[in-house]
C-alpha cells in the first residue's frame, strides 16, 4: 500500500522561503515528483528525484532521501502566483500515488 | 496545440445514470491513467492503461470501467452512476519512460444528485 503525508496549509510572506514536506511509505519506489496545481485547473509538473539529494530549478527546489522515505519542496522569492496546491507523488511501478497536498497562501 | 481534451468539462447527472467521460491525447503517449480527486483525499487513481489494447485497475477502480481500442482516447464508463461518484475526474498521460512525467488534462467535474 501507500501512505504519502505531507501538510494540508501553509501561508507565507511574498518574497520568503517555504518548505514543504513530504513523507512516504510504499511498497515500491521509482522516484518522487512534486506537481503544482492552482485552484480549479489541472495539476503542472515541477520537479521529479530519483536519486537522493537537491535538484535546484530556478526558484524551486527539491530534495530526496530514499533511505528517510523524505523528500521537501523548497519555494523561494515567493511571488503571489505560488498560491496553489502543491502535490507529492510516488512513482511505483509507473503508476503515481499522490499525498493531498499542501495548499500555499502567500500573502502581501 | 498538443495535449490532452477532456468532456464534458461539467456534466450533472441522476443516480442511476450511465456516463461516459471521454480523453483524447495528440501526443502518442503510451500510457493513459484516469484518478479523481476529492477534497482532502487527493488524487487517487481509478484505472490505467500502459499501452493501446491493455488496462489495469488502480485503487479505486470499482463503479468504473475504461477501454483503450487505439492510443489516443481513453474513455472512463460510470455504469450506473451513485452519489459518492461526485468528484473531479482528471485523465493524465506519459511517454512510459523512466521518469513518466504525466500531463493532465484539465478535468471534468461531475455531480450525481
Amino acid at each position: 500500500g501507500q501512505n504519502i503525508d505531507q501538510p494540508t496549509e501553509m501561508t507565507a510572506t511574498e518574497g520568503a522561503i517555504v518548505q514543504i514536506n513530504c513523507t512516504y511509505q510504499t511498497s515500491g519506489f521509482n522516484g518522487l515528483f512534486w506537481y503544482q496545481q492552482h485552484a480549479g485547473e489541472a495539476p503542472t509538473f515541477l520537479s521529479y528525484n530519483v536519486l537522493d539529494g537537491l535538484e535546484e530549478k530556478g526558484r524551486f527546489s527539491s530534495f530526496l532521501s530514499r533511505s528517510k522515505g523524505y523528500s521537501y519542496l523548497l519555494l523561494k522569492e515567493l511571488q503571489m502566483k505560488d498560491s496553489a496546491s502543491y502535490l507529492c507523488a510516488v512513482n511505483n511501478d509507473y503508476k503515481l500515488s499522490f499525498g493531498a497536498g499542501t495548499t500555499v497562501t502567500v500573502r502581501a | 496545440i498538443a495535449g490532452i481534451t477532456q468532456a464534458p468539462t461539467s456534466q450533472i447527472l441522476a443516480a442511476g445514470r450511465r456516463m461516459t467521460l471521454r480523453c483524447t491525447q495528440d501526443m502518442r503517449h503510451n500510457a493513459m491513467y484516469w484518478y479523481r480527486q476529492d477534497l482532502g483525499l487527493g488524487l487517487r487513481l481509478i484505472h490505467y492503461s500502459n499501452t493501446a489494447g491493455t488496462t489495469g485497475k488502480g485503487e479505486v477502480p470499482d463503479g468504473y470501467s475504461v477501454s483503450r481500442a487505439n492510443t489516443d482516447d481513453f474513455p472512463l464508463t460510470l455504469a450506473s452512476a451513485v452519489p459518492s461518484q461526485t468528484s473531479v475526474y482528471f485523465c493524465a498521460s506519459s511517454d512510459g519512460g523512466g521518469a513518466n512525467v504525466l500531463t493532465f488534462g484539465a478535468g471534468s467535474r461531475l455531480t450525481v444528485l
